[in-house]
């Protein structure tokens, strides 16, 4: 039982490259979310997918997309890379959406550097 | 509209001291707090949550929170410092569309 795993753990773009996030868990959750992490301002949402072949915006969207590919596996796409976007990055899964029965569950981050 | 603000950046106990870590958050209805965990270089996980069955919460490594309607606050201690504890904590806020908002972060250091 591994979790939530994420590929690959670190990443350098250079500006206006695309590169995919790939992220998978073992746990049979229904949801699943991804984060961005900059130093100072916590975790924002980007998207998250409530249940397989859902998907919705969160908080910073912009710049990104998402595919639910099957219930385990949730990607985050970059099309155009900017400096912008260097981040740490989490992928996290919950059974349901988040809330005081179901805990998200968080992947050991993505390092991507844009330059 | 909901939120939460940590209210230390950096806190430096020394080992076997007690940690106080302060969380205070806005709701417009009886929220659903957590607090997180981080190590260095890897994900969260949870320490502990509020589920309006008892206002003083009991997580784990010894860490306890207290939620405080009046006070609006949600402060996360533990009696006595180890130096595994040093890390990242953040305090969270589930919001009324079930989605979680973070705060920006407490890092703890441990001095031996």
């Amino acid at each position: 039982n591994a979790g939530v795993t994420q590929t690959p753990k670190f990443q350098v773009l250079k500006t206006g490259q695309s590169m995919t996030l790939q992220c998978a868990q073992d746990m049979n959750h229904n949801s699943m979310y991804w984060y961005r992490q900059d130093p100072g301002m916590g975790l924002r949402l980007i998207y998250y997918s409530a249940s397989e072949g859902t998907t919705d915006k969160g908080e910073v969207p912009n710049g990104y997309n998402v595919s639910r590919l099957n219930k385990r596996e949730f990607s985050l796409r970059l099309e155009s890379a900017a400096p912008s976007q260097t981040s740490v990055y989490f992928c996290a899964s919950s059974e349901g959406l988040a809330g005081v029965t179901y805990e998200q569950y968080f992947g050991p981050g993505t390092r991507l550097t844009v330059t | 509209a909901q939120s939460v603000t940590q209210l230390d950046s950096h806190v430096s106990v020394s080992e076997g001291t007690p940690v106080l870590l302060r969380c205070n958050y806005s709701s417009s209805y009886s929220p659903s707090l957590f607090w997180y965990v981080q190590h260095p270089n890897k994900g969260l996980q949870l320490l502990l949550k509020y589920t309006s069955a008892a206002t003083l919460v009991k997580g784990i490594n010894g860490f306890e929170a207290e939620f405080k309607k009046s006070e609006t606050s949600f402060h996360l201690t533990k009696p006595s410092a180890h130096m595994s504890d040093a890390a990242e904590y953040f305090c969270v806020v589930r919001m009324h569309d079930y989605k979680l908002s973070f705060g920006a972060g407490t890092t703890v250091t441990v001095r031996a």
